[in-house]
């Protein structure tokens, strides 16, 4: 079945810095590749996805890349900021599957004031 | 967007007894629910996938008699956590894909469930 691994496991950036985390999957089938940003206690809220027909997706300060032959796929968040602070996760997805979302181990942010 | 709909929110249980957890889709038709485990500081592990008008296929190690899993119609899906013991505490949430041509997934807002 789909593997998914997520690094870093925490990451601390100063206000106004870049974050980026990186994850790779295992199944080739997988098409669809969201991030989720969860705070305490609360669901998984959908922030960006991508499926496998494109290789890169923007929405302001948010940037997803996706690399089909290697397997990997990339949350970029720019100009962050402290609200930006919360677990990210990445999933990955495909009909062979069942559509079953299987996630990466999460990453902490804490972005500094 | 769709709305996903789980209760109870929280609930605190005697060791031993059952709880039920609901999940209601409200504005949409969901064949196949997930549902999912989370542990303090980790990520979210699927359980099971719950099927209308079928039996759940679960995911390896989970154990299918513990946790039942019915789902009876095309809006609801329950999980029910029978004899509970503390080390089933955790967080509790179950998803459905809105459309399966797009991947998408809504969640519940989850369980917290507490075994004392």
């Amino acid at each position: 079945g789909e593997n998914v691994e997520q690094h870093p496991s925490t990451l601390s950036v100063q206000e106004g810095d870049s974050a980026v985390i990186k994850c790779t999957y295992s199944d080739s089938a997988s098409n669809y590749f969201p991030w989720y940003k969860q705070e305490l206690g609360k669901r998984p809220q959908l922030i960006i996805d991508i499926r496998s027909n494109v290789g890169e997706k923007k929405d302001q300060r948010i940037a997803v890349t996706l690399n089909k032959t290697a397997k990997h796929f990339s949350l970029h968040i720019t100009e962050t900021q402290p609200e930006d602070s919360a677990v990210y996760f990445c999933a990955a997805s495909g009909k062979d599957s069942s559509y079953k979302l299987i996630f990466g181990s999460g990453t902490r942010l804490l972005v500094r004031p | 967007g769709a709305v996903v709909s789980q209760h109870p929110s929280r609930v605190i249980c005697k060791s031993g007894t059952s709880v039920k957890i609901e999940c209601r889709s409200l504005d949409f038709q969901a064949t196949t629910m997930f549902w999912y485990r989370q542990f303090p500081k980790q990520s979210l592990m699927l359980m099971a996938t719950s099927n209308e008008g079928s039996k759940a296929t679960y995911e390896q190690g989970v154990e299918k008699d513990k946790f039942l899993i019915n789902h009876a119609s095309l809006t609801l899906s329950t999980l029910t956590v029978t004899s509970a013991h503390p080390e089933d505490s955790s967080f509790y949430i179950c998803s459905a894909p809105l459309n399966f041509d797009r991947g998408e997934a809504f969640f519940g807002q989850g369980t917290r469930l507490t075994v004392v």
